[in-house]
Formats: C-alpha cells, sequence, structure tokens
C-alpha cells in the first residue's frame, strides 16, 4: 500500500520561498505523475501542478511563474517550491498519485499547513 | 481554463435522505471527472472516478452518472458518517480544476 509522506516548514515570512518534500514509500515513482495541490483556510481545492520520474511538468498557469516542481527517484521523494510567497499562499498543501492512462488522485498525503506572516 | 460550477454549495438532510450534488462543466469533458470526499482536517479521499465507476472500498450508496456536461453524485440514503465537503475534478485538460464544493451536514 503506497504511504505518501509530506513535510516542511509551517511558517513563512512574505517573499521567502515555500519547501515541501512528498516521500513516497510502498511504491515507485515511476508510472505516475506527482501532484501538488493545496486549499486556503475554508476554502476549496486549488490544482499547482504535477511532474513524473523524468521530470516532465505541467503547471497552473496562475502559479507557473512562482512554482517549481523536483523529482529525487534516488530517494522517492517529490519537491515543491514557491517562492516570493504571499499571505494569499497560506494553505494546507497537499501531493496527491496519478497513475498513468487512469483516473488521478487515488492516494494523496496527510497535507502540510504552510502560513505567510510577517 | 473549464470552469466547474458545483451546487449546491451546502445542503443539510437527514439520515436516510437520498442526497444529489451537481457539477456541471463549462465546456465538454467527456467523462474526465472525479468526485471526492473530504472530512474536517483531512485530505480528499477519491469516491468516484470516470464519472460513474466506484472507488474500491466506498459504500454503494455512492453513486456518479453524467449527461452531457451535467454531472451528479448521489448518496442513496445518507449516514452520519457522510458528512463532509464533497468536491468534482476535472481531468480533461489541463489546468486541472475542482468544483467549488458542496458541504453536506445532517
Amino acid at each position: 500500500q503506497v504511504q505518501l509522506q509530506q513535510w516542511g516548514a509551517g511558517l513563512l515570512v512574505p517573499s521567502e520561498t515555500l519547501s515541501l518534500t512528498c516521500a513516497v514509500s510502498g511504491g515507485s515513482l515511476s508510472g505516475y505523475y506527482w501532484n501538488w495541490i493545496r486549499q486556503p483556510p475554508g476554502k476549496g481545492l486549488e490544482w499547482i501542478g504535477e511532474i513524473n520520474q523524468s521530470g516532465i511538468t505541467n503547471y497552473n498557469p496562475s502559479l507557473k511563474s512562482r512554482v517549481a516542481l523536483l523529482v529525487d527517484t534516488s530517494q522517492n521523494q517529490v519537491f515543491l517550491r514557491l517562492r516570493s510567497v504571499t499571505a494569499a499562499d497560506t494553505a494546507v498543501y497537499y501531493c496527491a498519485r496519478w497513475p498513468l492512462r487512469e483516473d488521478p488522485f487515488d492516494s494523496w498525503g496527510q497535507g502540510t499547513l504552510v502560513t505567510v506572516s510577517s | 481554463d473549464i470552469q466547474m460550477t458545483q451546487f449546491p454549495s451546502s445542503l443539510s438532510a437527514s439520515v436516510g435522505d437520498r442526497v444529489t450534488i451537481t457539477c456541471r462543466a463549462s465546456q465538454g469533458i467527456r467523462n474526465d471527472l472525479g468526485w471526492f470526499q473530504q472530512k474536517p482536517g483531512k485530505a480528499p479521499e477519491r469516491l468516484i472516478y470516470a464519472a460513474s465507476n466506484l472507488q474500491s472500498g466506498v459504500p454503494s450508496r455512492f453513486s456518479g452518472s453524467e449527461s452531457g456536461t451535467e454531472f451528479t453524485l448521489t448518496i442513496s440514503s445518507l449516514q452520519p458518517e457522510d458528512v463532509a465537503t464533497y468536491y468534482c475534478l476535472q481531468h480533461h485538460a489541463y489546468p486541472l480544476t475542482f468544483g467549488g464544493g458542496t458541504k453536506v451536514e445532517i
């Protein structure tokens, strides 16, 4: 049974870079796209982007200028970097798995709350 | 971007009631739609994929259907453990987009 374990800094000041890790256990990175989704407090879900094991990415145009997704196949980990954060980036961030040629988000990480405040 | 209009935004029903939630896509998305349940403080969980396929382990009181660009999630007999917020997701085109959510209360 695959597990997605997330971690990263939970409190940032404006202009800093958000950095989160999603570690995959019980399965391989290969054969999937690894997605990031966020949810501001009390609000809905927003898709951020995805990456596969080869480093091929797709990003939401609304965040594309500030976001970078990375992958480390040796560690079975994927990473989210979001630069120049503001209070509007305060949210719970989730990683989720999308199997190739199947339907998305059959497994999710536990979520990481990131608060941006001065 | 494909807009997913979800309604109602909230509803209150009684145990045993039939509950229906709808998502309308701004353009055709074939059956590239999923439904997710999110309980407070938890990550979303997939209930339905490909518009009408029940995720393994999900109770059979949940079902999905489609008619053109309109997609429906039905709970045939609402149970206390179904209190949650429900979201639809289209994955027909990038960027992926979610409906605004429906909060279900008893």
